[in-house]
């Protein structure tokens, strides 16, 4: 069936240094492509998303790239603080007649003061 | 996401007992969803409802069962046929369709005693 996997499970970076996060999906179907950032104890909240016809998008420090052919997403979280020590989760959706979202199982990133 | 909430915050279970969660909204969205999540697991899928009166199952519905008589109001049930249902229950909403960002309420945790 419809699977996304999420990689690494827990990352660690100093401050100021970068951290990407990479996902792949199986059904080629998928069309939209949210990231959500969970801080401990408190809801999922959209941070950005991409749709399948773009192959980046950039928000500040944050971007998201999209390969179709290979069937890979990823987030890029420059300039990293504290504050960005989150559970990160990708999802891949797909509109096919009927619902699907598939989230993979979360990056637990650690910034380092 | 502060239109959509979620209600008690921790909910205790007894063998053999049936517990409703609530789940309301106040942002006119069509659609309304309802999450498990747990540790170290990303969201899966329980129910999800596109208009009024209407829901569809999703990957892990055995064991619950929801209604949707009002557009705002989206309440989940965790009957006692549910083996295991320790976990962190989120629902979300969204204007309409999968492809449509998701708000997420801030979750109820429920444990067994």
């Amino acid at each position: 069936g419809e699977n996304v996997e999420q990689h690494p499970s827990t990352l660690s970076v100093q401050e100021g240094d970068s951290a990407v996060i990479k996902c792949t999906y199986s059904d080629s179907a998928s069309n939209y492509f949210p990231w959500y950032k969970q801080e401990l104890g408190k809801r999922p909240q959209l941070i950005i998303d991409i749709r399948s016809n773009v192959g980046e998008k950039k928000d500040q420090r944050i971007a998201v790239t999209l390969n179709k052919t290979a069937k890979h997403f990823s987030l890029h979280i420059t300039e990293t603080q504290p504050e960005d020590s989150a559970v990160y989760f990708c999802a891949a959706s797909m509109n096919t007649g009927g619902f699907k979202t598939i989230f993979g199982a979360g990056t637990r990133l650690f910034v380092k003061a | 996401d502060g239109g959509i909430t979620q209600s008690p915050k921790y909910l205790f279970r007894k063998e053999g007992q049936n517990v409703t969660l609530s789940c309301e909204q106040n942002l006119n969205h069509d659609a309304m969803y309802w999450y498990r999540q747990d540790p170290g697991q990303g969201l899966r899928l329980i129910y999800y409802s596109q208009i009024v009166n209407d829901f569809q199952k999703g990957d892990i519905a055995e064991g619950y069962s929801v209604s949707r008589e009002k557009k705002e109001s989206f309440p989940l049930t965790v009957t006692s046929a549910q083996k295991n249902p320790t976990a962190f229950y989120l629902c979300a909403s969204s204007i309409g369709g999968v492809r449509e960002t998701q708000y997420f309420g801030p979750g109820t945790r429920l444990l067994v005693l």
